[in-house]
């Protein structure tokens, strides 16, 4: 059974860092590129960043870059997301999420963790 | 950047309904569409994979259609089990946008 388990969110003054991570079992892991999406409670879904499966090449949302940064580890099984100069705009569920694809590009998630939720308050 | 659109942004069905879910975006994105069920505190589930192809484990009462910007899910007979947000999202270009969301309760 696929699983993906996130963990490290919690609270966090506006500027700080944070970094969460994600460990998957059930599935090849370093076959599949991945991908963190985020949700506001009660709000719709975005799409924060993905990674191939080699960590070849990584994308972000405009509203992360240059301040969040994607990685992996294939030998561990795990994902990571490194979120710096944070925001209150920030606060959110994040799920890792796992692409039908090896590319990033592909953008198709077939499966979720249940999200660590991230609140960025002063 | 690709604008989604879905419609309604809620619904009310009963059991055993046949129900309608559209999406809508702002420019072609040939059949690079995904839809997603969302239960109340649970993490969204894959549908439907490039317009119309049903995800693995996925029941046959669901379906999906369309291609350039308009788009449609559609549920034969609605179960019980189906009363959630479902939610549109584009892979056509590396932004990966999702729709705004439709909620399907009951009536």
């Amino acid at each position: 059974e696929v699983q993906l388990v996130e963990s490290g969110g919690g609270l966090v003054q506006p500027g700080r860092s944070l970094r969460l991570s994600c460990a998957a079992s059930g599935f090849t892991f370093e076959e599949y590129a991945m991908h963190w999406v985020r949700q506001v409670p009660g709000k719709g879904l975005e799409w924060v960043s993905g990674i191939s499966w080699n960590s070849g090449t990584v994308g972000y949302a405009d509203s992360v870059k240059g301040r969040f940064t994607i990685s992996r580890d294939n030998a561990k099984h795990s994902l990571y997301l490194q979120m710096n100069s944070l925001r209150a705009e920030d606060t959110a569920l994040y799920y890792c999420a796992k692409d039908l694809d090896a590319s990033w590009y592909v953008g198709q998630f077939d499966c979720w963790g249940q999200g660590t939720l991230v609140t960025v308050s002063s | 950047d690709i604008q989604m659109t879905q419609s309604p942004s809620s619904l009310s069905a009963s059991v055993g309904d046949r129900v309608t879910i559209t999406c809508r975006t702002s420019q072609s994105i040939t059949r690079y569409l995904n839809w997603y069920q969302q239960k109340p505190g649970k993490a969204p589930k894959l549908l439907i994979y490039a317009a119309s192809n049903l995800q693995s484990g996925v029941p046959s009462r669901f379906s999906g259609s369309g291609s350039g910007t308009d788009f449609t899910l559609t549920i034969s007979s609605l179960q019980p089990e189906d009363f959630a947000t479902y939610y549109c999202q584009q892979s056509y270009n590396t932004f990966h946008t999702f729709g705004p969301g439709t909620k399907v309760d009951i009536k």
